[in-house]
């Protein structure tokens, strides 16, 4: 069971804003560590969107953003188009699992 | 370009142990900072970190995994495995391996291989 939570579902209309929560706790995102964004396409392998909290790898397009503020980070896209429909991960590390990486439980964008 | 590709057994037996290999290139598993994580998702489910080596042979495991796998490099060969041990049906997924890069302060997976499917069954 992961210890970084998001919800299952998100969904928007073509250039809305939505955002996916990753809540954690003291031991994670509560104590500083990076949060990482991956992108995956069914079928396929993910991808990283963002990296250190709020960074973009080169190619990754600015309408996506993230944020952390206490023990919760959050991915937002900004005019959401069609083909960001897919699941999202939040990664982080936990310092209560002796050296242990987390995966969020995942969240599945749709778009309407 | 940095690749990843995974390879093993698509089938293996409960109690049967899995030997996973990731064959990369593009970098170096000698260089400081870098390392090469494995990652599962079970059809339908999430993903879940399960080890990660370290370009100076630390080793990291899942708590929940760690008396079962192993992690170990040949930097020579550009190669690095992971055994689990005593396999069950639930430990059928799809098995990532991934680079970590050296430039971040924490494990960041920023390529990933395109997996392979293990499924356990007598």
């Amino acid at each position: 069971q992961s210890v970084l939570t998001q919800p299952p579902s998100v969904s928007g209309a073509p250039g809305q804003r939505v955002t996916i929560s990753c809540t954690g706790s003291s031991s994670n995102i509560g104590a500083g560590y990076d949060v990482n964004w991956y992108q995956q396409f069914p079928g396929t392998a993910p991808k990283l969107l963002i990296n250190g909290d709020n960074n973009r790898p080169s190619g990754v397009p600015d309408r996506f953003s993230g944020s952390k503020s206490g023990t919760s980070a959050s991915l937002a896209i900004t005019g959401l188009q069609a083909e960001d429909e897919a699941d999202y991960y939040c990664q982080s590390y936990d310092s209560s699992l002796r050296g242990s990486n987390v995966f969020g439980t995942g969240t599945k964008v749709t778009v309407l | 370009q940095i690749t990843l590709k995974e390879s093993g057994p698509t089938l293996v037996k409960p109690t049967q142990t899995l030997t996973l290999t990731c064959a990369f290139s593009g970098f170096s598993l000698s260089t400081s900072g870098v390392g090469v994580g494995w990652i599962r998702q079970p059809p339908g489910k999430a993903l879940e970190w399960l080890a990660l080596i370290y370009w100076d042979d630390d080793k990291r495991y899942s708590p929940s995994l760690k008396s079962r796998l192993t992690i170990t490099k040949d930097t020579s060969k550009n190669q690095v495995v992971l055994t689990m041990t005593n396999m069950d049906p639930v430990d059928t997924a799809t098995y990532y391996c991934a680079h970590r890069p050296a430039n971040t302060y924490s494990d960041t997976f920023d390529v990933w291989g395109q997996g392979t499917m293990v499924s356990v069954s007598s």
